[in-house]
Formats: C-alpha cells, sequence, structure tokens
C-alpha cells in the first residue's frame, strides 16, 4: 500500500528559527493534506496541496508540493512558540480517498 | 468544537472486559474513520466507512469491531483486549466527492488503558 515517510522525526529549534518537515511518498499522490497536534490535543487540519508544484503560504507557514507529486515540504520562518505541535502529513490510501498519514514531526520551540 | 464529538475520553478495561466506544458527527460528512494513535504507530487507520459501508479495514485484529447504523454515528466494539492496544483513538469523519476527500475533523480522541 501506499507509504509515506516524514523527517525529521524531531527536531529542537530556538525561537526564532527556520524549521522545515519533509514528508516523501513511495507512490504519486493525487494530494496532500497537513495536519498540526497540539500536545495533549487531536490534529487539526492546516491545509490541502493538489495541483503539481503547488505552493501555498499562510503567513509565517509555506507548503510545497513536488513536482512529481511525490513529495511534500512544510517550512515555517522564525517559529514561536505557539508553533510547538507535531505536524503530520497525509496522502490518500487504498480506497481512494481515506488518508494515510505520515509518522509526523515534532517540533519543541524554545524561547 | 470540532463537530465531532467522542466518547469516553477516557477508558480503563481489563483483558477480559468489553467495552465501546462512540463517535458522533454533526457535520453532515458522509465519511467516518477510526484512527489509532500510540508511540510506535501515530495515526494507524483501522476502518473507514462511506455512507454506512466499511470500504477499507487496515488488517485489524478482530477484537476490534466497527459498526456504523447511520452516517452520524461510529462505534468502535472492544473485546479481549491486550495490554499493547492502550492508545489513543480517534475517530474522524469528512466529505467524500468524486475529487477525493476534504479535510478530516477529528474528536478529541479516546484514551484506553488496557490492564
Amino acid at each position: 500500500g501506499q507509504q509515506v515517510m516524514q523527517i525529521p522525526q524531531y527536531q529542537h529549534v530556538q525561537e526564532g528559527e527556520d524549521f522545515t518537515t519533509y514528508c516523501n511518498s513511495s507512490t504519486t499522490l493525487s494530494n496532500i493534506q497537513w495536519y498540526k497536534q497540539r500536545p495533549g490535543g487531536h490534529p487539526v487540519f492546516l491545509i490541502q496541496l493538489v495541483k503539481s508544484g503547488e505552493v501555498k503560504k499562510q503567513k509565517r507557514l509555506t507548503f510545497q508540493f513536488g513536482e512529481a507529486k511525490k513529495n511534500s515540504s512544510l517550512h515555517i520562518t522564525a517559529t514561536q512558540t505557539t508553533d510547538v505541535g507535531t505536524y503530520f502529513c497525509a496522502g490518500v490510501s487504498n480506497s481512494g480517498y481515506a488518508l494515510n498519514f505520515g509518522k509526523g514531526t515534532s517540533l519543541l520551540v524554545t524561547p | 468544537e470540532t463537530g465531532v464529538t467522542q466518547t469516553p475520553r477516557h477508558l480503563v478495561m481489563g483483558m477480559t472486559n468489553k467495552k465501546s466506544l462512540k463517535c458522533e458527527q454533526h457535520l453532515g460528512h458522509n465519511a467516518m474513520y477510526w484512527y489509532k494513535q500510540s508511540a510506535k504507530k501515530p495515526l494507524e487507520l483501522m476502518f473507514v466507512y462511506n455512507f454506512k459501508e466499511q470500504t477499507e479495514n487496515n488488517s485489524v485484529p478482530s477484537r476490534f469491531s466497527p459498526e456504523c447504523p447511520n452516517s452520524s454515528h461510529l462505534f468502535l466494539h472492544l473485546h479481549t483486549l491486550q495490554p499493547e492496544d492502550s492508545a489513543l483513538y480517534l475517530c474522524a469523519s469528512s466529505q467524500v466527492g468524486t475529487a477525493g476527500t476534504g479535510e478530516l475533523f477529528f474528536g478529541e480522541g479516546s484514551r484506553l488503558t488496557v490492564l
């Protein structure tokens, strides 16, 4: 089945530094979604990318979808303590719509 | 408040107990999901229901039995679980169309501990 790999597993940065997490799939994805889960919380949707080479921005967050639609990245500029949490990418499973999640990247930001 | 409500929030059970997790969505979505989240395998897809029909079962042991009586309710029946089944069980819903699924809305989760 479709596998979604994420790196790094953990990242610890000082507040103000940038952060990037990468997502790679073994197969071509029809689309990819990103979620954030705060400690003790549940995953919350951030964005969906559909088109090859697509780039979307949400304030300090920049999301990219690779040209081959097999990889994606999330970049956070000038991290803040409110960015702490685990960031997951998710690709579509064999059913055609259910999402398989990567293992996530846990971000810790220290002031 | 995400529109997806899970009960109970916490559950402790012995290996011989039978219990059920409940999920209800108030978003009018046509698909519902069970995910298992543990330290070893974060966000592992278990079951998928679309219009009450089970469309995916990711090789989940039979001690987990899902039930979807209608498009708004989803249950996970638990029987003779093992300690390694202790995890956070997350329910989610989404609207599935011809272009695939929209965003998933997750419930707060049910934290299960098996003694």
